[in-house]
């Protein structure tokens, strides 16, 4: 099955300690991305890769950091987390034309303390 | 920066009424897509326009590309406890998407 698998579904944690939200597609995608999701603010993208190797920011990259070692794998990385990072966060894919839908994960849903 | 402004923020209606949520862009799109994301799910794409002034058609929802490229809406007639949910527009442009904030539908049996 096509999918997008992010890990872990639910995070809580403390300031300060680092942790990293893993991300997997099986489509061999192009394109992956990161979105954080805050009520009211819709969705606002982290970072995004083109492909493996090739990393950009979005509109709100401050307090990540991501890698695209593989073309399946697209972590994010919260160094030192702050509580202004509690959020729900999706990880996407695409064929890396920009005209593809994207494909999103369940979600990963931080908190932090 | 390019933004995608979308409206209403929230709806709440009748089931049986009808729906709409409106995407306006600064800047021409070279595309439009939408997602429906249900309550404690994900957004999951509904349809893509590309062509000026497009519509098109999914059973009761309707959505349409603006002439400019630079503004387009999603309808749905008569609507269901089924349609509850967040609707998104994005909008592609060079090469990566702006998504709107979203319109929360909700419906009252």
């Amino acid at each position: 099955e096509a999918q997008v698998t992010q890990n872990p579904r639910y995070l809580i944690t403390v300031t300060g300690k680092k942790l990293t939200v893993t991300c997997s597609q099986n489509m061999n995608h192009e394109y992956m991305s990161w979105y954080r999701q805050d009520p009211g603010l819709g969705l606002r993208q982290i970072y995004y890769s083109m492909n493996v190797e090739v990393t950009d920011k979005g509109d709100v990259p401050e307090g990540y950091k991501v890698s695209r070692k593989e073309k399946r794998n697209f972590p994010l990385i919260l160094e030192s987390p702050s509580p202004n990072q509690t959020s729900l966060y999706f990880c996407a894919s695409r064929v890396g034309a920009g005209n593809s839908p994207l494909h999103f994960g369940n979600g990963t849903r931080l908190t932090v303390t | 920066g390019q933004q995608v402004m979308q409206i209403p923020q929230y709806q709440h209606v009748q089931e049986g009424e009808d729906f709409t949520t409106y995407c306006n862009s600064s800047t021409t799109l070279s595309n439009i897509q939408w997602y429906k994301q249900r309550p404690g799910g994900h957004p999951v794409f509904l349809i893509q326009l590309v062509k000026s002034g497009e519509v098109k058609k999914q059973k009761r929802l309707t959505f349409q590309f603006g002439e400019a490229k630079k503004n387009s809406s999603l309808h749905i007639t008569a609507t269901q406890t089924t349609d509850v949910g967040t609707y998104f527009c994005a909008g592609g442009s060079q090469g990566n998407l702006i998504f709107g904030k979203g319109t929360k539908l909700s419906v009252k049996p």
